[in-house]
């Protein structure tokens, strides 16, 4: 079965810090990858996905991630970030073979404070 | 623009009481999810669909059925409404294979809180 572990239920950081909320996923089978954002009352928005290909996967809002199958590792990274960043954010794993359905993990808070 | 509508932001019931939550997208998907999302849980999946009349079980089904008459439809039925099932419901949609297009997409939730 595949699950998604994230590592910082909370992460605090000063606008224009850089940030990684870190993912790790288990699978028996090959993936795909994903990191969404939720801001307040709303629904989730993608931010980027990794299906295959280049490991360094760009996304929306100066977001990057990288994909690293040795360490099963999925982290979010953004160089510096703004007071509008704070919001939940969601790492996913699909089956590539399977329905597409979403495994997430339990979530990790971002506070960007000024 | 893509489009995931659920019926209600906000719902209230009571216990014991038969609750439908609307869900419809307008992508023309074969796939579509109903989660439950808790805080420090993340999204469960409760059950998914991936074609009209078709139903599999997600982690928690528990409580919980859906009906999927039309393909842009999908709904979740709570038979009888208890406080445990107080949360975020959310939907979701996606392509059966969508190659470089696979991504599901989101409504904007319903909270619902049985009293």
């Amino acid at each position: 079965a595949q699950s998604v572990t994230q590592l910082d239920s909370q992460v605090p950081v000063f606008e224009e810090a850089p940030v990684e909320l870190r993912c790790n996923y288990s699978s028996s089978v090959s993936v795909y990858l994903f990191w969404y954002v939720q801001y307040p009352n709303q629904g989730l928005q993608l931010l980027l996905k990794y299906l295959s290909g280049s490991t360094l996967v760009k996304g929306i809002n100066g977001f990057e991630a990288e994909f690293n199958k040795s360490q099963t590792s999925f982290h979010l990274r953004k160089p510096s970030v703004h007071i509008s960043d704070t919001a939940e954010y969601f790492c996913a794993v699909s089956d590539s073979g399977g329905y597409n359905k979403l495994i997430f993990g339990a979530g990790t808070r971002l506070a960007v404070h000024p | 623009d893509v489009k995931v509508t659920q019926s209600s932001r906000y719902l209230v019931k009571r216990t014991g009481e038969k609750v439908f939550l609307e869900c419809v997208q307008d992508m023309d998907h074969e796939n579509m999810f109903w989660y439950r999302q808790d805080p420090g849980l993340g999204l469960r999946l409760i059950y998914f669909s991936y074609d009209v009349k078709m139903k599999e079980k997600g982690d928690i089904p528990e409580g919980y059925s859906v009906s999927r008459e039309k393909k842009e439809r999908f709904s979740l039925i709570l038979e009888s409404a208890s406080t445990n099932q107080t949360s975020m419901y959310l939907c979701a949609s996606s392509l059966w294979r969508g190659g470089k297009d696979t991504e599901a997409f989101f409504g904007q939730g319903t909270r619902l809180t049985v009293v």
